[in-house]
């Protein structure tokens, strides 16, 4: 069964700090990977999407990539920003077309 | 409107009410899903419909009914509910192609407390 670690599960951090968010896969068998921000109470805001022949995919201060051979993604925010406290998830589609979500990463920024 | 709307934001009911969740996307995608999202959980995938047409049902209790009017709604009818189904039901749109899915849009959720 295909499961999603998210590592580190919460994060503080001061601003301006740059840093690196994980998510690994059991089963390295995923071709699309979507990063997500989810504040308090809302929905999930798409932030990044990494489609299957692609490696990794920049906006902004966000930069994510994967490592298909591996399993794994990193999202990096570079000069974090008290506005980026929030809840980030990733999200691997596997084969069937299943999305599999890990449980994310709190993310906290102290001004 | 844009995006993915739900409504309503917030619901509670009985064990004994029957409501309904609703979902209207306005995207222009072919595929919708219902998701649910419990505290310290994963997102447990529920439903989802392609082109109007259920293609997953993830195991889920029968007091759970989708219906897909149109490729821009999706409803979500509740009845007879556990207090364990209190959870954010959250609403997603995709445009499927023959690569596979696209990318993954959410509305804003609808949260349910069940008494």
């Amino acid at each position: 069964k295909q499961e999603v670690t998210q590592i580190p599960a919460a994060l503080s951090v001061p601003e301006g700090e740059n840093l690196v968010l994980n998510c690994s896969f059991t089963d390295s068998a995923i071709y699309n990977l979507q990063w997500f921000r989810q504040d308090p109470g809302k929905g999930l805001t798409s932030l990044l999407l990494i489609q299957s022949s692609q490696r990794e995919q920049t906006s902004g201060r966000l930069n994510a990539s994967l490592d298909k051979s591996s399993g794994r993604s990193t999202l990096y925010i570079a000069a974090s920003q008290p506005g980026d406290s929030a809840t980030y998830l990733c999200a691997g589609w596997v084969l069937g077309g299943k999305l599999i979500f890990g449980q994310g990463t709190e993310l906290s920024v102290k001004p | 409107e844009t995006g993915v709307t739900q409504t309503p934001r917030h619901l509670v009911m009985g064990m004994t009410n029957k409501k309904s969740l609703k979902c209207e996307q306005h995207l222009g995608h072919n595929a919708m899903y219902w998701y649910k999202q419990s505290a310290k959980k994963p997102l447990e995938l529920m439903f989802v419909y392609s082109l109007e047409e259920r293609v997953e049902n993830n195991s889920v209790p029968s007091r759970f009914s989708p219906e897909c009017p149109n490729s821009s709604h999706l409803f979500l009818h509740l009845h007879t509910l556990q207090p364990e189904d209190s959870a954010l039901y959250l609403c997603a749109s995709s445009q499927e192609t023959h690569v596979g899915p696209g990318e993954l849009f959410f509305g804003e959720g609808s949260r349910l407390t069940v008494l």
